[in-house]
């Protein structure tokens, strides 16, 4: 059975500041990875996936993936109160078409 | 920007009764899926459709639900009989892209009492 674990935080960071977040998954084939962030009572809303080794940068967020470690994490740079919300991190199943996901980090940003 | 639909948004029933809830995928998209989410748990998968026919299912998806696509645009979600462990955000996506992108609608409420 596929599993995606994530921490459930909370994690609290100052305006400005670099947040991280960690996820790890259970299969060594798995090959995509999605990052979702889902607002308090809204449905998730997709923020970058990521496939290869390394890093990937979209404005603001870099997902980095190691697979060898068998690791994901989403770096949010100059966080902003409007970034408060839960990270959920996602990988495909066990027939790779649909997701599981983690249980999601909340991630709060004090101004 | 093309996105999901569902409607109704907040769905109130009894138990035992049938609920119908209502998708519109992004209109070029292919697969079609439901996921649940009990409140403060997991996202889950349920269900997942491609070609008018149900592709891969979970264990949660067992004969009380069904899925349809009754014309070019809709794609439903029925539970026949309602219990109150059925009360969640049923979340529908529509995929696109060649990474598995799935791309979620606003969800629907269910309360079953």
């Amino acid at each position: 059975q596929k599993e995606v674990e994530q921490n459930s935080g909370p994690l609290s960071v100052p305006e400005g500041a670099i947040a991280s977040l960690n996820c790890t998954y259970s299969d060594r084939g798995s090959q995509s990875f999605f990052w979702y962030r889902q607002y308090s009572g809204k449905s998730p809303e997709l923020i970058m996936f990521i496939y290869s080794n390394g890093d990937k940068e979209d404005g603001r967020f870099t997902a980095q993936l190691n697979k060898a470690s068998q690791y994901v994490s989403l770096l949010i740079r100059d966080s902003q109160p409007s970034d408060s919300a839960t990270y959920l991190c996602a990988g495909p199943n066990q027939a790779g078409t649909a997701l599981i996901f983690g249980k999601g980090t909340t991630l709060s940003v004090s101004s | 920007e093309p996105e999901v639909t569902q409607t109704p948004s907040h769905q109130v029933t009894q138990m035992g009764q049938e609920v119908i809830l209502h998708c519109v995928p992004i209109s070029n998209h292919l697969y079609f899926y439901w996921y649940r989410q009990i409140l403060g748990q997991k996202v889950e998968f349920l269900v997942s459709f491609y070609n008018n026919e149900i592709s891969e299912k979970s264990e949660i998806f067992d004969d009380q639900f069904s899925v349809e696509r009754p014309d070019g645009s809709n794609f439903t979600l029925k539970i026949r009989s309602t219990k109150l462990e059925d009360s969640a955000m049923y979340f529908c996506a529509s995929r696109g892209g060649t990474h598995n992108e799935q791309f979620f609608g606003p969800g629907t409420r269910l309360t079953v009492l």
